[in-house]
């Protein structure tokens, strides 16, 4: 059974910082890995997803790297802003009959002044 | 794009009352409907796996007559929470994907309270 764990579960950082949320998984078996922002009490934003077969996605600011041989995936920030504030949530979809994502637990991001 | 809309966005019901939540795929065809749930703090977890024509899957714990799964056409999938009770209070989310590929295509949520 997938297991998908996020650290940190927390963190708080000035504005301008370069950040590393990580997210690492047990089963490489994976179909691909998607990472999410979730904002409070809303849905979820898909921000990058990664195909088995790839080893990096960018947009923007944004950078996630996989590594399915260490079972873990890295998304980058760079250059924090305060509208980066948010939970961001990582999901790796495995074989359960079809494709299904499991998620971490997320890492609560605030971004302050 | 593909888009995923749910309906409604949020609903406040009394304990005992039935809550029906829609999801739609506006921009492609859906074979495949996923119904997730989240509680406060938590992540988010699978509940369900509905196929179009076909009767839903449930995953183990949750009670398939309390959350009636109908997925009768290839942009519509809904979710009756029957007999809502406090504890059923929470983010539903659905997701959707084509009958190519295997990406799911997440919906806003339905965030429930039941009083």
């Amino acid at each position: 059974k997938q297991e998908v764990t996020q650290i940190p579960a927390a963190l708080s950082v000035p504005e301008g910082e370069n950040l590393v949320l990580n997210c690492s998984f047990t089963d490489s078996a994976i179909y691909n890995l998607q990472w999410f922002r979730q904002d409070p009490g809303k849905g979820l934003t898909s921000l990058l997803l990664i195909q088995s077969s790839q080893r990096e996605q960018t947009s923007g600011r944004l950078n996630a790297s996989l590594d399915k041989s260490s079972g873990r995936s890295t998304l980058y920030i760079a250059a924090s802003q305060p509208g980066d504030s948010a939970t961001y949530l990582c999901a790796a979809s495995s074989w359960g009959g079809s494709y299904i994502p499991t998620f971490g637990r997320g890492t609560s991001l605030i971004v302050h002044p | 794009g593909a888009v995923v809309s749910q309906h409604p966005s949020w609903v406040i019901c009394k304990s005992g009352t039935s809550v029906k939540i829609e999801c739609r795929s506006l921009d492609f065809q859906a074979t495949t409907m996923f119904w997730y749930r989240q509680f406060p703090k938590q992540s988010l977890m699978l509940m369900a796996t509905s196929n179009e024509g076909s009767k839903a899957t449930y995953e183990q714990g949750v009670e398939k007559d309390k959350f009636l799964i109908n997925h009768a056409s290839l942009t519509l999938s809904t979710l009756t929470v029957t007999s809502a009770h406090p504890e059923d209070s929470s983010f539903y989310i659905c997701s959707a994907k084509r009958e190519s590929g295997e990406t799911q295509y997440f919906g806003p949520g339905t965030r429930l309270l039941v009083l």
